[in-house]
């Protein structure tokens, strides 16, 4: 099975909000990422978790803070966040962070930010 | 192709035939090669991957190919189906890279 999981699939919010992004995997990996994506562009990575620890943030605004609660879990907190930030929220996994292990998706978020 | 503003280079084909979509990566350090299917509204999802000790790797109507020589990368899927338009994306990385870096993506549009 290589299934990531994200919650939820469609989020609308103000910029005065505060909201999670949730992601989940059960297939054993030590490494989780969140990247953003734009439309017709390629993913764009922001956060790294390897063994549940931050390794790679990159250079995102603190609007957007990580959490890894425990290996199978990954959330998003977003706060204040702007109309620019509207765009499509992918998780992925893999084994480790090694760099050249295969990284599986999740389906995403489509966040909306009003 | 590369992609211009918000235009992604689009490869067109008739169901049945075969398709070949091309990737140029930028960094000849990098040693291993990923291509991803992006369907609308969808994750990127895992196709196929070489590591650069090979030149070539098939997979269930798909094949990649690598020249290090011009640091390209293609992917070639026999027999197109409907199913298969999507976006791809290839990916690049190293062991000392720590992260992946993808290509602009080249969308499949097949005509049935």
């Amino acid at each position: 099975d290589t299934e990531v999981t994200q919650t939820p699939k469609h989020l609308v919010m103000g910029m005065t909000n505060k909201k999670s992004l949730k992601c989940e995997q059960h297939m054993g990996h030590r490494a989780m990422y969140w990247y953003k994506q734009k439309a017709k562009k390629p993913p764009e990575l922001m956060f790294v978790y390897s063994y549940e620890k931050l390794s790679i943030n990159e250079s995102v605004p603190s609007r957007f803070s990580p959490e890894c609660p425990n290996s199978s879990l990954l959330n998003l907190h977003l706060h204040a966040l702007q109309p620019e930030d509207s765009a499509l929220y992918l998780c992925a996994s893999s084994q480790d962070a090694s760099g050249t292990d295969t990284q599986y998706f999740g389906p995403g978020t489509r966040l909306t930010v009003l | 192709g590369e992609s211009v503003g918000l235009h992604l280079p689009t490869l067109s084909v008739q169901e049945g035939d075969n398709s070949i979509i091309n990737c140029a990566y930028s960094n000849s350090a990098s040693d291993y090669f990923i291509w991803y299917k992006q369907e609308s509204g969808k994750g990127p999802q895992f196709i196929i991957d070489i590591r650069s000790n090979m030149d070539k790797r098939q997979g269930q109507r798909v094949t990649v190919l690598l020249n290090k020589t011009v640091k390209h990368l293609s992917l070639q899927i026999a027999a197109t189906q409907p199913g298969d338009s999507a976006v791809y994306f290839c990916a690049e990385t190293s062991y000392n890279f720590n992260k992946f870096y993808f290509g602009s993506g080249t969308k499949l549009n097949v005509k049935p």
